[in-house]
């Protein structure tokens, strides 16, 4: 159980192109999901809670107008880079958690979707 | 500022051995600790998690200690296998932060047959 699944798994597009990531729990419901950044070597970042039917809140530092946050149901959050520039290249992981869990319950991660802009 | 910390990049074990990897934080409003598992190109893995109310707790290989006082929470592997060999990281939540995730550098662990 507690499966997240992130598609798509690799992008690669041009700069100006914007880009849309989809993070789905598959077996439970989840009210909030988080999306990470991870660059080379480094730690995950977290860039941003996604609620659902409510605003994302974002990180100190992250543009929200950069990237738009959507959680239009309890299974699907997604991630859109808009306008993407070469330094938005990235590894980009969501993780969910279940609904009504009581907060101290683990996260669980999709795949991530590595992007690369030309 | 890096409230989570894990000093060491890597870590060489033979297999059969102990590992043992660590973390430091600063921040004392964490409450609820976990250790996950990457491999390159993939989410993390869950592997185990300790709230602040106990020091131990232990699953399967997989044991984690946390001292308080210290603001130090150390994972042991006993007996390692080549095929734990990955990047571990520790994470922390806690306080204000509802859910949210910190992260450490991560410590690529190597377990050699």
């Amino acid at each position: 159980g507690a499966v997240v699944s992130q598609h798509p798994s690799w992008v690669i597009c041009k700069s100006g192109t914007s880009v849309k990531i989809e993070c789905r729990s598959l077996d439970f419901q989840a009210t909030t999901m988080f999306w990470y950044r991870q660059f080379p070597k480094q730690s995950l970042m977290l860039m941003a809670t996604s609620n659902e039917g409510s605003k994302a809140t974002y990180e100190q530092g992250v543009e929200k107008d950069k990237f738009l946050i959507n959680h239009a149901s309890l299974t699907l959050s997604t991630l859109t880079v808009t306008s993407a520039h070469p330094e938005d290249s990235s590894f980009y992981i969501c993780s969910a958690t279940r609904t009504g869990q009581w907060s101290n319950q683990p996260q669980h991660f999709g795949d991530g979707t590595r992007l690369s802009i030309l | 500022d890096q409230q989570v910390k894990q000093n060491s990049p890597s870590l060489s074990v033979q297999e059969g051995r102990i590992s043992i990897l660590n973390c430091d934080y600063t921040n004392s409003m964490f409450d609820y600790f976990l250790w996950y598992k990457k491999y390159p190109a993939e989410g993390p893995t869950f592997l185990i998690s300790i709230s602040s109310i106990k020091d131990k707790n232990e699953d399967g290989r997989f044991t984690v200690f946390l001292n308080k006082s210290a603001k130090h929470l150390s994972l042991h592997i006993v007996p390692s296998q080549p095929g734990d060999s990955a990047v571990y990281f520790c994470a922390a939540a806690g306080g204000t932060s509802y859910g949210k995730l910190t992260f450490g550098q991560g410590t690529i662990l190597t377990v050699h047959p």
